[in-house]
């Protein structure tokens, strides 16, 4: 079984630039979440899917941040403008959804903006 | 919101006992994880433990937790080098649909 795939696994990019991260879950999740990890600190939830439906985006920091999973498969997270504050580890990842099913973590894409 | 928290470093020599400990704020945490993030890849569940429990043992891993104190710890038995790597402690309040609330990590380092 393929894992959660993540592209690209580093990002380099400016101030004020644009970048999309994507994710692949598990074939047959529903559930696919992004959470991130800034430099020294917690993991932080983002968002979660179910299928092509945004079910909680509580964790979104702001509207830079658009997040997408059309048809319910892979996911895009589109960071516009980015800022340095927006540098660190973006991980996704996904679960059946049924109870105590666990999260399947992807590698992550460590974002760094300069 | 709800916390974890948990120390940023451990020191062990190979062979000897790791412990890492966790504590959380969620009174209504019903299910409690450990996960290892080698460098350069993603996080792997370890083990995971349901508020009902007490203490669950998985080959080296032994969890035990202290619900009234909200106390969680990971024992790793006979340490190797294998096991150097970020430990995330991490809660929700449910299984399967669950937002996760994550520890800062602890760094094991096993010195050999």
């Amino acid at each position: 079984e393929a894992g959660v795939t993540q592209f690209p696994s580093h990002s380099v990019i400016e101030k004020g630039q644009t970048v999309t991260l994507r994710c692949d879950p598990i074939s047959g999740h529903d559930n696919l979440y992004w959470y991130r990890r800034v430099m020294g600190k917690e993991i932080k939830f983002l968002l979660h899917f179910v299928k092509e439906s945004k079910q909680d985006e509580s964790g979104m920091p702001n509207n830079r941040f658009l997040a997408e999973r059309t048809g319910g498969t892979y996911s895009t997270l589109k960071v516009q403008p980015a800022e340095l504050e927006d540098s660190g580890v973006y991980f996704c990842a996904s679960s059946i959804g049924q109870e105590n099913s666990p999260l399947h973590f992807g590698n992550g894409t460590r974002l760094t903006v300069t | 919101g709800e916390d974890v928290e948990q120390s940023l470093f451990l020191s062990v020599r190979e062979g000897d006992s790791s412990v890492i400990n966790c504590t959380y704020t969620n009174s209504s945490s019903t299910y409690l994880y450990w996960y290892k993030q080698e460098p350069g890849a993603g996080l792997q569940l370890l083990t995971y433990i349901f508020s009902n429990m007490d203490m669950k043992q998985d080959q080296r891993l032994t969890v035990l937790l202290n619900k009234k104190d909200k106390h969680l710890s990971l024992r790793i038995a006979d340490t190797q080098t294998g096991d150097s790597a970020i430990y995330f402690c991490a809660e929700t309040n449910s299984g399967g649909y669950q937002k996760v609330t994550f520890g800062i990590g602890t760094k094991l380092q096993v010195i050999p």
